[in-house]
């Protein structure tokens, strides 16, 4: 089985950095999603990594350790626009396109 | 490029019914995943069609099945509905012999409550 703990929500200020944690563990892993969903809407691809390191696309970043069953999500000059969940879902070798969604991480940005 | 299209975007149901949502996958996608996101969580993973077959199957009961046409649009039916099946349901397509994920499209998805 697999399971996916990332945290609940945080709270940031417009402008800064937040960083989302997910761990994971899995048999078989093969690659890592995060996923952006506005309430209501559906979820939207942000990244993905399936070798350990960064990957950088603008303002987010994303980064995964396959040892340590880790991965995170950077968020850069928050802006009120990136109030979200932000979804960590994982994919296993035994599953090809069937993705195990951790609950969400809520972002709220303050001005 | 109208993207995934779901119907209907809200319904309401009452316990025992029978329900039917509808999924149009994107444009040259031919591959259609549903997953149930309860209020609060991450989506759940329900199943894939692919060529008009069911092809991977998550931990759903068998009142949740489905079917794929020729047009490679997609439908999710539901029987003897519960409380609990009250969710937003998603929809999910893609290109199969494609990196799924990078190229995975999400439509708004369907509302249901059951009353």
């Amino acid at each position: 089985g697999q399971n996916i703990d990332q945290p609940t929500e945080m709270t940031a200020t417009e402008g800064a950095i937040v960083q989302i944690n997910c761990t994971y563990q899995t048999s078989g892993f093969n690659g890592l999603f995060w996923y952006q969903q506005h309430a209501g809407e559906a979820p939207t691809f942000l990244s993905y990594n399936v070798l350990d390191g960064l990957e950088e696309k603008g303002r987010f970043s994303s980064f995964l350790s396959r040892s340590k069953g880790y991965s995170y999500l950077l968020l850069k000059e928050l802006q009120m626009k990136d109030s979200a969940s932000y979804l960590c879902a994982v994919r296993s070798t035994d599953s090809w396109g069937k993705l195990q969604f951790g609950a969400g991480t809520q972002v709220v940005v303050t001005p | 490029d109208a993207g995934v299209t779901q119907s209907p975007t809200h319904l309401i149901k009452t316990r025992g019914q029978q329900v039917t949502l509808r999924c149009s996958p994107k444009s040259g996608h031919d591959t259609v995943s549903w997953y149930q996101q309860a209020l609060g969580q991450g989506p759940q993973f329900i199943f894939q069609y692919y060529e008009e077959e069911e092809r991977q199957r998550g931990n759903f009961p068998d009142r949740f099945s489905g079917h794929q046409f020729p047009n490679y649009s997609s439908e999710l039916n539901v029987n003897a509905l519960l409380l609990g099946d009250s969710a937003l349901y998603l929809c999910a397509s893609s290109v199969m012999d494609r990196e799924w994920g990078t190229e995975a499209f999400f439509g708004q998805g369907t509302r249901l409550t059951v009353v």
